[in-house]
């Protein structure tokens, strides 16, 4: 595997429903973070993880709850959903520097394409 | 808090025509990144470009070209020739760089490349 994989490709979900999401960087990068891309919004950034260390949280619901077990792993796990939730969901990384700062571009997954029914 | 505005949401050009993208940010930053990112149908971002906010050259790769003004607050991105492979959702975005690592994008302009 090269680049950053996601899976699922596509989840279907009820709003009881418990799942996760699954992004690997096989970059070698220090920064991992989640996207949102729904219709009617610009791309939304979820969440930062800096050296593993969550570092950005967008005001995402608690639904929404995000794990960073080491530098290449990101999960996002989904509980008690809402249709609204329905978006192309996109991880990617980067190599940041000291401190976090950026300088790098970030390089993205294919996205999971979740739908709330 | 930076933004970044995309005031074209869709453009439809013929098969060898130039397209020009335009691409409007706002920032108190002095240091601050710029970038290009293309979204085809597959859904994967691919990185085109970036801009470090001290270096105003213009670059061309092959037939893409990109005009950064600082005047004008402007990171123009212009398609040459452009072809049915060209076809995508274009995002710019922009990172505030020492203040941390996180993208603001813009909207996204279509465009439709027809032969």
């Amino acid at each position: 595997e090269t680049g950053v994989t996601q899976t699922p490709r596509h989840l279907v979900m009820g709003m009881t429903n418990k799942k996760s999401l699954k992004c690997e960087q096989h970059l070698g990068h220090n920064a991992m973070y989640w996207y949102k891309q729904s219709a009617k919004k610009p791309l939304e950034l979820m969440f930062v993880y800096n050296f593993k260390e969550q570092t950005e949280n967008n005001s995402v619901p608690s639904r929404f709850s995000p794990e960073c077990p080491n530098s290449s792993h990101l999960f996002l796990h989904l509980h008690t959903l809402q249709p609204e939730d329905s978006a192309l969901y996109l991880c990617a990384s980067s190599q940041v520097l000291a401190g976090g700062r950026g300088y790098n571009e970030q390089f993205f997954g294919p996205g999971t394409r979740l739908t709330v029914l | 808090a930076q933004k970044v505005t995309q005031a074209q949401t869709e453009i439809s050009v013929v098969e060898k025509e130039d397209v020009t993208l335009d691409c409007v940010y706002e920032t108190r930053d002095t240091t601050y990144y710029l970038f290009w990112y293309k979204q085809p149908p597959s859904g994967e971002l691919v990185f085109l470009i970036r801009r470090n906010s001290f270096d105003e050259q213009n670059e061309i790769s092959g037939r893409y070209s990109w005009n950064f003004q600082k005047s004008t607050s402007s990171f123009n991105f212009t398609i040459t020739a452009s072809q049915v492979v060209d076809s995508a959702v274009y995002f710019c975005a922009s990172e505030r760089g020492a203040a941390g690592n996180k993208l603001t994008f813009g909207g996204g302009t279509r465009v439709l490349v027809k032969p």
